[in-house]
């Protein structure tokens, strides 16, 4: 158990709806990461959070968009989805030092599984 | 932004010692490389991470050249339950910008054949 926790664990959907993921670092982790592992494009970075402010975006969709709250959760908000949205989402927690820190070990929650019909 | 590339997949029988090389030619200076291991249904769980040279814990080996545009992950004597997908990680602080860029590798499919 990485501490870090996910919900929904799955979510199936139709397309063009929206749906929420959420996540909840592990105790004492400023920064969450999202990221999407789809068969054919392996595991995507989407964009991380520290402390409240967006810290780095990778290939996030324009339809896909984050926030993490002042309890240091973390929402990814998808909209308009696609077929091809289906994937597993992970979320990853870790310590940060600042922005010129080396780079920290991650922990993964278990994903939640976006199923869109 | 770094691009990684690792072989697809690699087979290895139990109680050897096994080596996956990650390209990585355009690693930044800020770039650090860490690896990490994934099984079926489960979040990628941390093995290792280095800068440069040699680090070593106790479950794997990270191997770095001077010039940096490759690492090697060394896993000693692996088991059955080493059987795993494993993905290179290259990322560290954007210089200037307060932020992070982070990119994995493909992956690669190790199977342990007893």
């Amino acid at each position: 158990d990485s501490g870090v926790t996910q919900t929904p664990k799955h979510l199936i959907t139709a397309t063009g709806q929206r749906v929420t993921l959420r996540c909840s670092p592990r105790s004492g982790d400023l920064s969450v990461y999202w990221y999407q592992q789809s068969l054919d494009q392996g595991l995507q970075f989407l964009i991380q959070y520290y402390n409240g402010e967006e810290r780095a975006k990778g290939n996030i969709l324009e339809r896909f968009s984050a926030q993490q709250f002042p309890d240091l959760h973390s929402e990814l908000n998808l909209s308009s989805l696609e077929l091809g949205d289906s994937a597993l989402y992970f979320c990853a927690s870790s310590v940060e030092q600042g922005p010129t820190s080396s780079y920290n070990e991650q922990f993964f929650g278990p994903g939640t599984r976006l199923t869109v019909l | 932004l770094a691009k990684t590339t690792q072989p697809i997949s690699m087979d290895s029988y139990e109680g050897q010692e096994v080596n996956i090389t990650c390209s990585h030619n355009n690693i930044a200076t800020n770039d650090y490389i860490t690896w990490y291991q994934q099984f079926p249904s489960q979040g990628p769980r941390f093995i290792i991470q280095g800068y440069k040279t040699k680090v070593t814990n106790e479950v794997a080996s990270l191997f770095i050249p001077a010039d940096r545009k490759s690492s090697t992950l060394s896993l000693p004597r692996v088991s059955l339950s080493d059987t795993a997908v494993y993905y290179c990680l290259v990322g560290g602080p954007v210089s200037g910008a307060g932020s992070y860029q982070l990119t994995f590798g493909k992956g690669t499919k190790l199977s342990v054949i007893p």
